[in-house]
């Protein structure tokens, strides 16, 4: 149990256009996911919050015009990339936290982590 | 605010020896903190997590960590290498919230 899917696992694209990433609780429902970026033999760094129902958070630096977050299910949360760069070339990871087994509402803080998703812009 | 701190971005072991890995947390309320182990293109899986009560926590694979309060410390430790243990190894901390502020990371090599 407790799996996440991110679809595709790679993207290539050309500079400037759009790619969407989709992240699924297969198994569970996820109130709360969170995205990542993590470049070439470096740590995860915290994109933004994503939650069901409501706007993402997003955090400090991170453009929230170029990565657009829409968790429009208990299921399912999507990133954008619009106009992608080639800067924006990176591993993208998602998380889910199963509803009420998180940190905050259960002490149990429990996250799942997706396979990842490789974008790279030409 | 809450950070964390790897200490050594590779360590090398032989085939049966003991690993260490070191993780150092700084944390303005009293942390929670992960183990997670990441294999070549893949995501990340949990290894171990301390929340409350005790200090030693065991995970999964053989591997154990100890949360020292007097040392802001949880380095992770197993006995005895395996060569599937070849990985990189992120240790993270939370303050109460579901965010997660990862480390930069320890890539282990096992040597037969």
């Amino acid at each position: 149990g407790a799996v996440v899917s991110q679809h595709p696992s790679w993207v290539i694209c050309k500079s400037g256009t759009s790619v969407k990433i989709e992240c699924r609780s297969l198994d569970f429902q996820a109130t709360t996911m969170f995205w990542y970026r993590q470049f070439p033999k470096q740590s995860l760094m915290l994109m933004a919050t994503s939650n069901e129902g409501s706007k993402a958070t997003y955090e400090q630096g991170v453009e929230k015009d170029k990565f657009l977050i829409n968790h429009a299910s208990l299921t399912l949360s999507t990133l954008t990339v619009t106009s992608a760069h080639p800067e924006d070339s990176s591993f993208y990871i998602c998380s889910a936290i199963p509803t009420g087994r998180g940190l905050r509402t259960s002490g149990r803080g429990e996250q799942f982590f997706g396979p990842g998703t490789r974008l790279t812009v030409l | 605010a809450q950070s964390v701190t790897q200490l050594g971005s590779h360590v090398s072991v032989s085939e049966g020896a003991l690993v260490l890995l070191r993780c150092n947390y700084s944390s303005s309320v009293p942390p929670y903190l992960f183990w997670y182990v990441q294999y070549p293109n893949q995501g990340l899986q949990l290894l171990l997590k301390y929340t409350t009560g005790a200090t030693l926590v065991k995970g999964i694979n053989g591997f154990e960590a100890e949360f020292k309060k007097s040392e802001t410390s949880f380095h992770l430790t197993k006995p005895s290498a395996h060569m599937s243990d070849a990985a990189e190894y992120f240790c993270a901390v939370s303050g109460r919230t579901d965010k997660l502020i990862f480390g930069t990371g320890t890539r282990l090599q096992v040597f037969p």
